[in-house]
């Protein structure tokens, strides 16, 4: 079954407007979900996290909200920019020492300019 | 500074040949992992180690070992080759509880 799940495959925004990614899971054990980012034929890169005690966090045009009761959290780039365009994984890890994360399958963003 | 380097880029085998799939990380990082990325199928954990000389089994370790003989070194081995085993790789470590930093990947195509 999958824990994590980001259910919109791909996604179109205009330069400049918001963009917004979604990712649900199921796993109530999960206490620090991430974001990261991949562009073809590189590794994913980290983006941006947040812990489960928090409902929000911002690095600059991104923000991570996180609601817990629903299992749901989001990533908001604003403003949008054509760099922006890769895809973009959520990832989330449960309490223990081995750090373990299940990553959802990924949105693709493109951003045109 | 290299961060994570993974050899080779790219590799074909046939069905039943085995390969090595060698990670190195140069941040002294205590944590590695390997994943395997398939089409539609986000990353999948298949094996990991929290230090020097150990390992663990992760989501999808079927057909596959791993060796952490150095600290900064995590090997990926294929005794026997499968057409299921075609994928992207993807090695990764961390420190601790920070996010994990990824090499750029190993794309293998078994015939």
């Amino acid at each position: 079954d999958q824990q994590v799940k980001q259910n919109s495959p791909s996604l179109s925004v205009q330069e400049g407007r918001i963009s917004i990614l979604n990712c649900d899971y199921t796993n109530s054990m999960f206490d620090y979900f991430l974001w990261y980012k991949k562009y073809p034929a590189e590794g994913p890169t980290f983006l941006i996290s947040i812990s489960s005690i928090k409902d929000k966090n911002e690095d600059g045009r991104f923000t991570v909200f996180l609601n817990k009761s629903a299992k749901h959290l989001s990533l908001h780039i604003v403003p949008s920019q054509p760099g922006d365009s890769a895809v973009y994984f959520c990832a989330a890890r449960s309490g223990g020492s081995n750090y373990k994360l299940t990553f959802g399958k990924g949105t693709l963003l493109t951003v045109n300019p | 500074n290299a961060g994570v380097t993974q050899t080779p880029k790219f590799r074909v085998l046939k069905t039943g040949q085995s390969m090595t799939l060698l990670c190195a990380q140069d941040m002294n990082h205590e944590y590695m992992y390997w994943y395997r990325q398939d089409p539609g199928m986000g990353l999948r954990l298949i094996h990991y180690s929290v230090g020097e000389g150990t390992t663990a089994k992760g989501e999808v370790p079927d057909g596959y070992n791993v060796s952490r003989l150095k600290k900064q070194n995590f090997l990926l081995g294929l005794e026997s080759a499968a057409p299921s085993q075609t994928s992207v790789y993807f090695c990764a470590s961390s420190i601790g509880g920070q996010p994990q930093h990824f090499g750029d990947g190993t794309r293998l195509s078994i015939l």
